[in-house]
């Protein structure tokens, strides 16, 4: 079945950058697409962006434009989100989610990864 | 962008039925039929529940229904039990390959 394994906890200081991964698994990769969405403490979901799995090709919030980068390693059917200049604010879960590259929604979800940012 | 409009919380008895709501704009849940619903209980990822507006993925009790009528959908939960006390969140197309969440409804189950 379709799996996704998050890299684990990250602390970093502000104004450093962090990447998370997600390693898919139980499906064809370059078939789907994968978001980011984050989650501050007792906050609401958050869309990042997404990257479409098969071509590359990214799409980000308008909040994260110029922050946020999303790559993907088709050969480990791996994809990345790196967000840099990071602040408090940023401290949040970060999921990544699958979906179909035709299907507009989010069909499974990675655990998330804790980012916690702090001097 | 901010979030869309969703009720802070809800509850209902065990067997009973709640709507939640999710208001949006003519850009996002007005323009199209890809709006899709989440469970997230706390400390877990969510879960699919809908998409599509009224689509059920396999293993999600028919219990949960979604529609849409202009640009508000909604989470209609029947025969309420105590499982279903969670977080749902709505989540729209907005066109431009981006994606907008609701601002979350907590449910509780009485």
């Amino acid at each position: 079945q379709v799996q996704l394994e998050q890299s684990g906890a990250e602390v970093r200081k502000p104004g450093a950058s962090v990447k998370v991964s997600c390693k898919a698994s139980g499906y064809t990769f370059s078939a789907y697409a994968i978001h980011w969405v984050r989650q501050a403490p007792g906050q609401r979901l958050e869309w990042m962006g997404w990257i479409n799995a098969e071509n590359g090709n990214t799409k980000f919030s308008q909040k994260y434009q110029g922050r946020v980068t999303i790559t993907r390693d088709t050969s480990a059917s791996t994809a990345y989100m790196e967000l840099s200049s990071l602040r408090s604010e940023d401290t949040a879960v970060y999921f990544c989610a699958t979906g179909k590259i035709v299907a507009l929604y989010m069909y499974a979800w990675g655990n998330g990864t804790t980012v916690i940012v702090s001097s | 962008q901010s979030a869309l409009t969703q009720p802070r919380s809800v509850s209902g008895s065990p067997g009973q039925s709640v709507t939640i709501s999710c208001t949006g704009t003519s850009s996002d849940v007005g323009a199209y039929k890809y709006v899709s619903w989440y469970q997230q209980k706390p400390g877990k990822a969510p879960k699919l529940m809908i998409h599509d507006v009224d689509k059920r993925p396999s293993g999600v009790p028919d219990r949960f229904s979604g529609s849409k009528s202009g640009n508000t959908a909604s989470l209609t939960i029947s025969g309420l039990q105590a499982e279903d006390e969670s977080d749902y969140y709505c989540c729209s197309y907005a066109g431009r390959y981006t994606w907008i969440f609701g601002a979350g409804t907590k449910l509780t189950v009485l």
